[in-house]
């Protein structure tokens, strides 16, 4: 079984419609992030959390939501979705434990579609 | 703030060829520096990490090397296959980031390798 997994893995919603992207990791890990990758360019950070009481705004926060409902659960709530988040989303785990030698894992991705 | 770039954006070769994928980044002060594989569908998987007080890391017939101080890692595949087309990304953890641990992603090579 996959380490850090997403539901769903491919979405398509209208515009104006709230939608909530879920994350599960089974590494133990404290930490979880959110990204998002656009055609031609690389994944940029939108939300992360260093535990469940610390979530924290990343470099395209606008337009998004999170929720750490456990220290294995991540959410990211759409509030109204627009086409410009048309976009492949990624989910990321890792461990503070090791400090700044921390890797990041990554789950599947969610293809995320707003027409 | 971190910038990556990766050079070339594509690339195609014939099997057996060795070949080296580049990466440059802007400031210098990181912590690591993380090699991933990008196939479509399945999400990131991390190839390699290079600590900053590092200078190179192998895995099998990859191998990644890091100059700081000129802001350039390179990404070896030896004696390429059709299994190793994919798209290859790039990122960088900097201490600008502070405790966020954020990564800075490149844009990703795509390399194709021809049977």
């Amino acid at each position: 079984d996959a380490d850090v997994t997403q539901t769903p893995r491919n979405r398509i919603t209208k515009t104006g419609k709230r939608i909530m992207l879920e994350c599960s990791q089974t590494k133990g890990h404290d930490r979880m992030y959110w990204y998002r990758q656009d055609p031609g360019l690389g994944l940029r950070l939108i939300y992360y959390s260093f535990d469940v009481k610390d979530i924290n705004k990343g470099e395209i926060s606008d337009g998004y939501s999170v929720s750490r409902q456990a220290q294995a659960k991540f959410s990211l709530s759409l509030e109204s979705a627009i086409p410009n988040q048309t976009a492949l989303y990624f989910c990321a785990t890792s461990d503070e434990r090791t400090g700044m030698r921390s890797e990041q894992y990554f789950g599947p991705g969610t293809r995320l579609t707003v027409t | 703030k971190q910038e990556v770039t990766q050079i070339p954006a594509a690339l195609s070769v014939p099997e057996g060829e060795n070949l080296v994928l580049n990466c440059s980044f802007t400031d210098s002060a990181i912590y690591n520096l993380q090699w991933f594989r990008q196939d479509p569908g399945k999400g990131l998987t991390s190839l390699l990490l290079i600590q900053s007080s590092q200078r190179e890391q192998t895995s099998g017939r990859l191998n990644a090397s890091l100059d700081k101080s000129s802001g350039r890692s390179t990404l070896y595949i030896a004696a390429s296959q059709p299994g190793d087309s994919a798209t290859y990304l790039c990122a960088v953890n900097s201490i600008s980031s502070g405790s966020a641990r954020q990564l800075t992603f490149g844009s990703g090579t795509q390399l194709t390798v021809l049977p």
